[in-house]
């Protein structure tokens, strides 16, 4: 069965850092390009980042570009998204989501609050 | 990056109606296109890939159509557990992938 477990998540100050990880098993983790996806509270779906399956390809939405790193470790089956110079806008439940074009496994989220 | 423009954001409607969804892109993607469900406090779910493949285990209730620009979900006949919100999403050209605003589905 596969599963996607997310952590990491917590209250953070503006301006401070955070790294999310996520924690496939049930399938072949190094085959598969990885996303993040986030929403913020009572919004819409939000893709953030990707990277593929050997860290070949990179990708970052406009809004965390710069500021946000994904990175993967094959060897632990698990994902990261490290969050830098975080702001209020960035509050949201973050998820981890296999990559097939479609989404189709998505972990169940885990929540990311900036403030003061 | 492609636009997606997804109506109406929100639906009421009686168990048993049919009910439909549209989502349009801001430049031809092909069929390139899902639907998602999602539940309050859940991830969200795939339904539909690639306009009109309908996901293993999904109801048959469920369909999507169309290409290009122009895309439609329709479910057959509304029951009391579909109250979800509904999302496209699209992946043509890779990334980014770029998602509709959602439609809340509520019960009348």
């Amino acid at each position: 069965e596969v599963q996607l477990v997310e952590s990491g998540g917590g209250l953070v100050k503006p301006g401070g850092s955070l790294r999310l990880s996520c924690a496939a098993s049930g399938f072949t983790f190094s085959s598969y390009s990885m996303n993040w996806v986030r929403q913020a509270p009572g919004k819409g779906l939000e893709w953030v980042s990707s990277i593929s399956s050997s860290s070949s390809y990179i990708y970052y939405a406009d809004s965390v570009k710069g500021r946000f790193t994904i990175s993967r470790d094959n060897a632990k089956n698990s994902l990261y998204l490290q969050m830098n110079s975080l702001r209020a806008e960035d509050t949201a439940v973050y998820y981890c989501a296999r990559d097939e074009g479609q989404l189709v496994y998505w972990g169940q989220g885990t929540l990311v609050t900036v403030s003061s | 990056d492609i636009q997606m423009t997804q109506s109406p954001s929100s639906l009421s409607a009686s168990v048993g109606d049919r009910v439909t969804i549209t989502c349009q892109a801001s430049q031809d993607i092909s069929n390139y296109l899902n639907w998602y469900q999602q539940k309050p406090g859940k991830a969200p779910k795939l339904l539909i890939y690639d306009a009109s493949n309908l996901e293993t285990g999904v109801p048959s209730r469920f369909s999507g159509s169309g290409s290009g620009t122009d895309f439609t979900f329709t479910i057959s006949s509304l029951q009391p557990e579909d109250i979800a919100t509904y999302y496209c999403q699209q992946y043509d050209n890779l990334l980014p992938y770029t998602f509709g605003q959602g439609t809340k589905l509520e019960i009348k």
